[in-house]
């Protein structure tokens, strides 16, 4: 069955610090891979996607991703946090079930608090 | 272009009462998926209607149903509501085309609390 664990529950850093999140994820076919962060109360905003090419992708608000197929993993970086990105990350892969239906599955998340 | 809204925000329900939330995807897109968030159970898929049709259901029990209208606007119900249904519901729309996965946006969310 498909599944994505993010291993860190909640990860502090302080402000100006560099930030990886980690992913990794289950998934016979080719993955589709997506990083989304929450704010408190808000629903989830897109940072990232990963289809096919290019193994490093760009994001919004300076984030990068990496999808490493040996290792299983689509882990998120970022060189220089900011107090505003204080929020929750979550990792996710697109399933097809059939006749073109899809759905997401989500990791648990991950909690990110920066210290000033 | 508009982003996915979702009315109400919040709302306060007592337990057998049912609930209707909807959902208004972004504009041209034609599917709508909804989505469960919830402290101990984290994000769970519910379904994903496209052109008025279901084509996908999460394990869900029955009294979780939805629908869509012809402008793509989607509504879900909640029947015979229960505490542990308190959650943050959220959607998503695509334009669902064929021909790979498609990117999902999703809405601010309804804040559902059973009492």
């Amino acid at each position: 069955a498909q599944s994505v664990t993010q291993p860190d529950i909640h990860i502090t850093v302080s402000e100006g610090a560099s930030l990886e999140l980690r992913c990794n994820y289950s998934y016979g076919a080719t993955p589709y891979l997506f990083w989304y962060v929450q704010s408190p109360g808000q629903g989830l905003q897109l940072l990232l996607k990963y289809f096919s090419g290019d193994t490093l992708v760009q994001g919004i608000k300076g984030f990068e991703a990496e999808f490493k197929r040996s290792q299983s993993s689509f882990n998120l970086r970022k060189p220089s946090v900011h107090w505003s990105d204080a929020a929750e990350y979550f990792c996710a892969v697109g399933v097809f079930i059939i006749q073109g239906a899809q759905k997401l599955v989500f990791g648990q998340g991950t909690r990110l608090t920066i210290n000033p | 272009k508009a982003g996915v809204t979702q009315t109400p925000r919040y709302l306060i329900k007592t337990r057998g009462q049912q609930v209707t939330l909807s959902c208004s995807p972004i504009s041209g897109h034609r599917s709508v998926s909804w989505y469960q968030q919830t402290p101990g159970q984290g994000l769970q898929f519910l379904f994903e209607y496209f052109s008025e049709t279901q084509r996908n259901k999460g394990n869900f029990p029955g009294r979780f149903s939805g629908r869509q209208f012809s402008n793509s606007r989607s509504e879900m119900n909640v029947s015979t509501l229960e505490l542990g249904d308190s959650a943050l519901y959220l959607c998503a729309s695509s334009t669902g085309l064929a021909g790979g996965f498609k990117t999902q946006y999703f809405g601010p969310g309804t804040r559902l609390l059973v009492l």
